[in-house]
Parts: structure tokens; C-alpha cells; sequence
């Protein structure tokens, strides 16, 4: 039982390169989410999905797009990566909201 | 919008010395969680309160739900090296049960 597996854990991008990151969980939880955490800013909610088939955006969406594959994988694509968007990358997961939320070990995102 | 407010921002102990991080929150919430990120690791959950009132302790950890649930505390007794971190609340609005509201947490260094 792994829990949340995100991969890559470390990446270097060029501004304007694109990538994908990818989340699964193993615990069959309905919800899943993508966090951005920078120095001082805390956790920021980058998108949701709340249940296989739906996504929602969160707090700070801008510059990214999510696909919930199924119900245990949900990736964040950067399109066009930009110096902002250097940051920690958690996903996270739950049962339903409301209840313990699970996270990733993380990806460390640089954007040169 | 909703804001939860924590503090202090960083909190500098000898060993063996208490803690205290406070998280106030501008509107009424359903409940509260906390949750602990090791530096270099990821967001680990905690507790989740959810009572008017509600303490709850975890060994040497002491959680508080204010009788208006609008704020919430989380207090160490003795601090040992491997209290080393940063906690985060979140609270859930009582309105919007889809979203937790991230405080912007409480990094805690001890000095051994």
C-alpha cells in the first residue's frame, strides 16, 4: 500500500517547455487534489477533482489543466511552463471532503 | 473571502521549552484539521476536530476547538528535536463543505 505516488520528484524545465505531473493513490479514495507550496505562501489549491469525472478549478489555476484519468490517477500538465510556476508540487487524496486528506511525497519544480 | 489566519509565523524554543501556534478564522467552521510537514518532507495529518469545545491530546500534543468554532490551537509540552517542523491548520467552512481553508503555518525550530 503505497499511498499517493507522484512522479517525477525533482525536475529542471525551460520557460515555454511543457510536462506532465503524475499522481496515483492506491487507496481508492473518491477525491483528489494538486497543492503548489511556495516560502511563505502556504498550501495553494491548484485544481480538484472531487469524484472520478470531474474536475474543478482551485485558488490559483492559471497556467495549468488536469485530467483525471480514473478513479486512482489525476495528473497536472504544464503547458507553458514559466518561472512562476517554480514551486513544490503536492497531490493529495481523501475518501470524500471532509475527511483526512493524504498527500504525495512532492515534485520539486524549477522553471529556468 | 474566507481566510484563516495562524500564528505565530515562526517560533524559535530551547529543548524541553512549550509551544503554542494559534488558527483564527474570519467565518464558522465545520471543522478543523491539523497537520504536520517535516522540512523537506510532506504535509502528514494529524487530527481533525470537529466539536464545539473538543480538546483533544496526542501525547505530549494538546489540540483546541473554540467554543465558537471560529479558532483552534495546538499546544506542545516539553519540545524535543523531533518536534522540528511546520503545522498547518485547515478549516472547512461551515457553508462549503468542498474546500479546506489552509492557514499559512507555524514553523517550529528547537535548539537542542
Amino acid at each position: 500500500n503505497a499511498g499517493v505516488t507522484q512522479t517525477p520528484k525533482f525536475q529542471v524545465l525551460k520557460t515555454g517547455q511543457s510536462m506532465t505531473l503524475q499522481c496515483a493513490q492506491d487507496m481508492n479514495h473518491n477525491s483528489m487534489y494538486w497543492y503548489r507550496q511556495d516560502p511563505g505562501m502556504g498550501l495553494r489549491l491548484i485544481y480538484y477533482s472531487a469524484s472520478e469525472g470531474t474536475t474543478d478549478k482551485g485558488e490559483v489555476p492559471n497556467g495549468y489543466n488536469v485530467s483525471r484519468l480514473n478513479k486512482r490517477e489525476f495528473s497536472l500538465r504544464l503547458e507553458s511552463a514559466a518561472p512562476s510556476q517554480t514551486s513544490v508540487y503536492f497531490c493529495a487524496s481523501n475518501s470524500q471532503p471532509g475527511n483526512t486528506i493524504y498527500f504525495g511525497e512532492g515534485s520539486w519544480l524549477t522553471v529556468v | 473571502g474566507q481566510q484563516v489566519m495562524q500564528i505565530p509565523q515562526y517560533q524559535h524554543v530551547q529543548e524541553g521549552e512549550d509551544f503554542t501556534t494559534y488558527c483564527n478564522s474570519s467565518t464558522t467552521l465545520s471543522n478543523i484539521q491539523w497537520y504536520k510537514q517535516r522540512p523537506g518532507g510532506h504535509p502528514v495529518f494529524l487530527i481533525q476536530l470537529v466539536k464545539s469545545g473538543e480538546v483533544k491530546k496526542q501525547k505530549r500534543l494538546t489540540f483546541q476547538f473554540g467554543e465558537a468554532k471560529k479558532n483552534s490551537s495546538l499546544h506542545i509540552t516539553a519540545t524535543q528535536t523531533t518536534d522540528v517542523g511546520t503545522y498547518f491548520c485547515a478549516g472547512r467552512n461551515a457553508g462549503n463543505n468542498r474546500k479546506l481553508i489552509w492557514g499559512l503555518g507555524t514553523s517550529l525550530a528547537v535548539n537542542p
